[in-house]
């Protein structure tokens, strides 16, 4: 049973231009969670999607940065005209179910470079 | 404001001494878990506590919960140099929030041989 899949796992882009994160959950889950960790810094949550609906975007910044996780397919992290405070590993993990007391298993993270 | 507090921020110890972790939190949880990251990797889950049990146990590991003190504790037993790591912990607030979890900062453990 593959774990998390994260792609790609470095990206590197010019301020102005788009980046796109990809996210499959593991076999059978269909809640994902996104997460940011910046330099020297813990885990900052950002948004928590099922299978297509966001539930909760409450850590999202307003602009520039959006979500989805479609009927088929990976869950996508959308940031568009990147700004160098973007740096960060971008992480997500994903659960049987999206409630209290279960694990969330963490794909190995995509680390983002705006330069 | 930051809802999980490691404390230390980094531990040095040498190979099969004990690592002892702290972390404090502020509002109310469901249960608390502690995350192990290797540098540039992803997380691994290594313990959840429930907010009614005290003290767990996984193979080397002890995890305790004082929720009056909002604080728990992780303790590595007879540290190994592969137990190099950031330790996280994390809490869940239950209720609405959909198992989100909170981080705090963690601390950066070097276990030397």
């Amino acid at each position: 049973n593959a774990g998390v899949m994260q792609n790609p796992r470095h990206l590197v882009r010019r301020r102005g231009q788009e980046a796109r994160l990809r996210c499959s959950p593991m076999k059978g889950h269909s809640h994902v969670y996104w997460y940011r960790q910046l330099p020297e810094e813990g885990l900052k949550f950002m948004v928590y999607l099922q299978k297509e609906n966001i539930i909760d975007e409450s850590g999202m910044p307003k602009e520039r940065f959006s979500a989805e996780f479609p009927k088929e397919g990976p869950s996508i992290l959308r940031i568009q005209q990147v700004v160098r405070g973007d740096s960060a590993a971008y992480f997500c993990a994903s659960s049987p179910q999206g409630t209290t007391n279960n694990e969330q298993f963490f794909g190995p993270g995509t680390r983002l470079t705006v330069l | 404001s930051q809802q999980g507090e490691e404390d230390p921020q980094a531990l040095s110890i040498q190979e099969g001494e004990n690592a002892t972790m702290n972390c404090s939190y502020k509002t109310s949880i469901n249960n608390l878990q502690w995350y192990r990251q290797n540098s540039g990797r992803g997380l691994v889950h290594l313990i959840l506590i429930r907010s009614n049990e005290r003290e767990k146990h996984s193979g080397r590991l002890r995890v305790t919960l004082d929720t009056s003190k909002k604080s728990s504790s992780l303790l590595i037993t007879a540290s190994r140099a592969a137990d190099t790591a950031s330790y996280f912990c994390a809490t869940d607030a239950g209720g609405t929030s959909y198992g989100k979890l909170t981080f705090g900062q963690g601390t950066i453990l070097t276990v030397h041989p």
